[in-house]
C-alpha cells in the first residue's frame, strides 16, 4: 500500500517568513495530493491540492509543487501570519483508493 | 449546501458498551471514508465505502469494528464492547465518485469518543 512520509514534524518561523513542508510517497500510481490544515480541536480542512498532471499550483500565499520522478511534493507558505499556526497534513491517493496521510507538521508562527 | 455532517460531536461510553457514529456525506457525494485520530497523532485510515458496498476495509480492526453505508440514511461506524484504547476522534470524509474531477475528501467535524 501507499506510505507517506512528512517532514519536519515541527516547524517554527517568524511572522512574515516562509514555511516549507515536504512529503514523499511510495506508490508511483498515486495521482492526487491534497494538503490539509487542522487547528486544535477542529476538523482537517483542505487548503490546496494538486494532481499528477501538474507540477505546481498556487493560491495566494500557498503553493504546492510536485516532482513525480522523485515522488515528493511540498507545501510552501509565504508571508506567514500567526493564524497560519496549525498542524498541516499531506496526503496521497491513487484512483479507487482512500487518502493516505503523512504524520503531520506542527507549524508555529511567532509574532 | 451542507457539508459533511457527523453526529454526535461528543460521545461518552463505559467500557463494554457500544458506540455508534454517524456520517452524512455532502450532497452529491457517494463515497465515504472513516479515519481515526488519536491525540497528537495523524489520521489513520479505517474504511472506505460507497452506498451498500465496502470498497476497502484494510484499516479496520478485525474485531469489534464494523461500518455500513446503506442505500438510505447516513454511514454508520459501529464499535462494540468499547475499550479505553478506542478513545479518539473519528472523522468521516466524503467525495464524489472517482474520476468526476474537482476537490475531493471534505471532512466532517468529527466525533470525539471517550471511553470511561
Amino acid at each position: 500500500g501507499e506510505n507517506v512520509e512528512q517532514h519536519p514534524s515541527t516547524l517554527s518561523v517568524q511572522e512574515g517568513d516562509s514555511a516549507v513542508i515536504k512529503c514523499t510517497y511510495s506508490d508511483s500510481a498515486s495521482n492526487y495530493f491534497p494538503w490539509y490544515k487542522q487547528e486544535l480541536g477542529k476538523r482537517p480542512q483542505l487548503i490546496i491540492d494538486i494532481r499528477s498532471n501538474v507540477g505546481e499550483k498556487k493560491d495566494q500565499r500557498i503553493a504546492v509543487t510536485l516532482n513525480k520522478t522523485a515522488k515528493h511534493f511540498s507545501l510552501h507558505i509565504t508571508e506567514t501570519q500567526p493564524e497560519d499556526s496549525a498542524v498541516y497534513f499531506c496526503a496521497a491517493r491513487r484512483g479507487g483508493r482512500a487518502l493516505t496521510f503523512g504524520s503531520g507538521t506542527r507549524l508555529q508562527v511567532q509574532p | 449546501n451542507a457539508g459533511v455532517m457527523q453526529n454526535p460531536r461528543h460521545l461518552v461510553r463505559r467500557r463494554g458498551q457500544e458506540a455508534r457514529l454517524r456520517c452524512s456525506p455532502m450532497k452529491g457525494h457517494s463515497h465515504v471514508y472513516w479515519y481515526r485520530q488519536l491525540p497528537e497523532e495523524g489520521l489513520k485510515f479505517m474504511v472506505y465505502l460507497q452506498k451498500e458496498n465496502i470498497i476497502d476495509e484494510s484499516g479496520m480492526p478485525k474485531e469489534r469494528f464494523s461500518a455500513e453505508f446503506p442505500k438510505e440514511g447516513p454511514s454508520i461506524l459501529r464499535i462494540q464492547q468499547v475499550v479505553r484504547g478506542d478513545s479518539a476522534a473519528y472523522f468521516c470524509a466524503s467525495s464524489p465518485a472517482p474520476g468526476t474531477g474537482g476537490p475531493e475528501a471534505f471532512f466532517g467535524q468529527g466525533t470525539r469518543l471517550t471511553v470511561v
